[in-house]
């Protein structure tokens, strides 16, 4: 059964830090793992997409790594703002014929940006 | 994008509660999650072409509607105290491709 995992739960760091938040999953057998951002209360936003065949993806001051023999990712955040405070969720796809119609997600990370 | 409404609800227990969905134009399939509090949202099931796709370990008193025209429903019956919790439903272009979240259904059951 596919679990996936993130630490720290928490996270507080001041204003311009470079900062990784990790991931890892049970089930090597994925087809995509995507991190998402959530804001309290409210729903997902995308933050980066990453297929199994594919080591990493970037989108400004983001960038995602997956390492799927060793069952883990990371999201690098480069530069953080007060705006980056938010919850971080990983999810994994498994692979096909394993239920890929769904996400798995992780418990999430509780970023504060201090200003 | 998609939209979900209501944004909060409060039910009693054992009442019936219907949250629903709009999916982003022209997407074919629609998934619902559960979101308890310091939790990750957890999969109930998956409309494809409205036909239930997939389903994860819920009872049958959850239950879906895929309608032609991109909405969508979440049925859940006989509520209960532990259904409190933020319902998400995402919509994307086939089973397994990109999905796109709505902002959530807050459900409070007394």
């Amino acid at each position: 059964k596919q679990e996936v995992t993130q630490i720290p739960a928490a996270l507080s760091v001041p204003e311009g830090e470079n900062l990784v938040l990790n991931c890892s999953f049970t089930d090597s057998a994925i087809y995509n793992l995507q991190w998402f951002r959530q804001d309290p209360g409210k729903g997902l936003t995308s933050l980066l997409l990453i297929q199994s065949s594919q080591r990493e993806q970037t989108s400004g001051r983001l960038n995602a790594s997956l390492d799927k023999s060793s069952g883990r990712s990371t999201l690098y955040i480069a530069a953080s703002q007060p705006g980056d405070s938010a919850t971080y969720l990983c999810a994994v796809r498994p692979s096909l014929g394993s239920g890929t119609y769904k996400y798995i997600f992780g418990t999430g990370t509780r970023l504060k940006v201090l200003a | 994008g998609v939209t979900q409404s209501p944004t909060h609800l409060i039910k009693t227990r054992g009442q019936q509660v219907t949250l629903r969905c709009s999916s982003q134009s022209g997407h074919n399939t629609v998934s619902w999650y559960q979101q308890a509090l310091g939790q990750g949202p957890q999969f109930i099931f998956q409309y494809y072409r409205k036909e239930e796709n997939g389903r994860g370990n819920f009872p049958p008193r959850f239950s879906g509607l895929q309608f032609p025209n991109d909405s969508s429903e979440l049925n859940v019956n006989a509520l209960e105290l532990d259904d409190s919790a933020l319902y998400l439903c995402a919509s994307s272009l086939g089973m397994n491709t990109e999905a796109f979240f709505g902002q959530g259904t807050r459900l409070t059951v007394v």
